[in-house]
This record gives structure tokens, C-alpha cells and sequence, in this order.
């Protein structure tokens, strides 16, 4: 079965680091670029970057440049997202999703989404 | 950045209802935009790509239109299980950035 599956729900204190991971299976995975998506409470989706696994190529949202690091690790067919010191305001459903790319057709969509993973930051 | 500006915020409708929902970017995208519907509690799921190019396993009564700067979402013929949220996307240049989304309640 074609899936990304996500790490589980976290806990946290102001100042902490967190990574967390989403594992592809059922494909490629080193063909597909991962992007992360930040969905606030009651809020729209935001997106925050993306990576190439099959070089490391990565790519941040201005909003998010130097406040997250997102890698990969292709042996394991996982990526990452991680915080070295956590706020507050990072409390939020995290997703990771599969992007699906078709240049000569205009076709570029995340067309392959993980369960999502609740961080929670508070003291 | 590129901004992606949905309207209306919210839409309640009556099963059977057209729906449609707008998308406006704020620069030309051509044909680079997505859709996507998040139902509660649950992850989105891609509708649409290339504007126009409905998803393997979507309903035929979703579709989608425009090019340039202005796009639709049309559901022609409203059913229950399309109460969601409903995302535009633009795939022009990083980052992809989502409009805010709109807010599709049944009546």
C-alpha cells in the first residue's frame, strides 16, 4: 500500500527539541519530493517546505526559514522535521505529504498526505 | 511570495445546490493551481491539479476552472459527504502557498 506514515503525538516545554518523522512506503521514495504543512488550531494550511530525498534538496517557506529543519533520511525512506528550541506558537497539527510533479502538464499537487502529527508546546 | 486569496470565507448550501468558490492569486500562475478538501479531523486530499484536471477517484460533479490569476472550484449538485474546508493551492513558485480556505456547511 502506497502511504506516508507519521510519527505520534508530542507533548513538549517552551525551549525543548522535537523531530519528528513521516516514513514513506509502497513507493519510490526517493523520487517524490516531501513537503510539510503546519495547520494551527482552527486555522488554514501552511506550507512550510520541502525536500528531494533522493539528493537532500530542500526548500523553506520564507515564514519558516531558521525556525525548523526539515531532512530526510532516504536508507530508512523517512523525513524529517524538526526544532532545536520550541515555542509556544508551534503548537499545531504538523502534516507531511507526498508532491506530485508533471512539468509539461502543469500537474503539481500533494497528492499523498500522512495522518498528521499534534505538537503541543506548553509549560 | 505569492498571495492566494479564497472567497467567500464560508458557503452553506442545500444538497442538490451548485456550489462554487473562487480563488484569486496575486500574480499569474497560468495553469499551476491545486484544490484540495479537508474534511474534519481528517488530512486534505487533492481534488484537482493543473486548475482543471479532476484527481483519479474524485467525483465528476467536482471541476475546476480559470488560468492566469482567477479560478474556480464548482460543485455542480452539493452532497453531504462535501462538507469540508476547500484549499487552493499555487505551484507557480516556492513556496506553494494555500489560500485561507472556505468553510462549505450543508444546510
Amino acid at each position: 500500500e502506497v502511504q506516508l506514515v507519521q510519527s505520534g503525538a508530542e507533548v513538549k516545554k517552551p525551549g525543548e527539541s522535537l523531530k519528528i518523522s513521516c516514513k514513506g512506503s509502497g513507493y519510490s521514495f526517493t523520487k517524490y519530493w516531501i513537503g510539510w504543512v503546519r495547520q494551527m488550531p482552527g486555522k488554514g494550511l501552511e506550507w512550510m517546505g520541502i525536500i528531494y530525498p533522493g539528493d537532500s534538496d530542500t526548500r523553506y517557506s520564507p515564514s519558516f526559514q531558521g525556525q525548523v529543519t526539515i531532512s530526510a533520511d532516504k536508507s530508512i525512506s523517512t523525513a524529517y522535521l524538526q526544532w532545536s528550541s520550541l515555542k509556544a506558537s508551534a503548537t499545531a497539527m504538523y502534516y507531511c505529504a507526498r508532491r506530485s510533479v508533471s512539468i509539461a502538464v502543469a500537474h503539481d499537487a500533494f497528492d499523498l498526505w500522512g495522518q498528521g502529527t499534534m505538537v503541543t508546546v506548553s509549560s | 511570495d505569492i498571495q492566494m486569496t479564497q472567497s467567500p470565507s464560508s458557503v452553506s448550501a442545500s444538497v442538490g445546490d451548485r456550489v462554487t468558490i473562487t480563488c484569486r492569486a496575486s500574480q499569474g500562475i497560468s495553469s499551476w493551481l491545486a484544490w484540495y478538501q479537508q474534511k474534519p479531523g481528517k488530512a486534505p486530499k487533492v481534488l484537482i491539479y493543473a486548475a482543471s484536471t479532476l484527481q483519479s477517484g474524485v467525483p465528476s460533479r467536482f471541476s475546476g476552472s480559470g488560468s492566469g490569476t482567477d479560478f474556480t472550484l464548482t460543485i455542480s449538485s452539493l452532497q453531504p459527504e462535501d462538507l469540508a474546508t476547500y484549499y487552493c493551492q499555487q505551484a507557480k513558485s516556492f513556496p506553494h502557498t494555500f489560500g485561507q480556505g472556505t468553510k462549505l456547511e450543508i444546510k
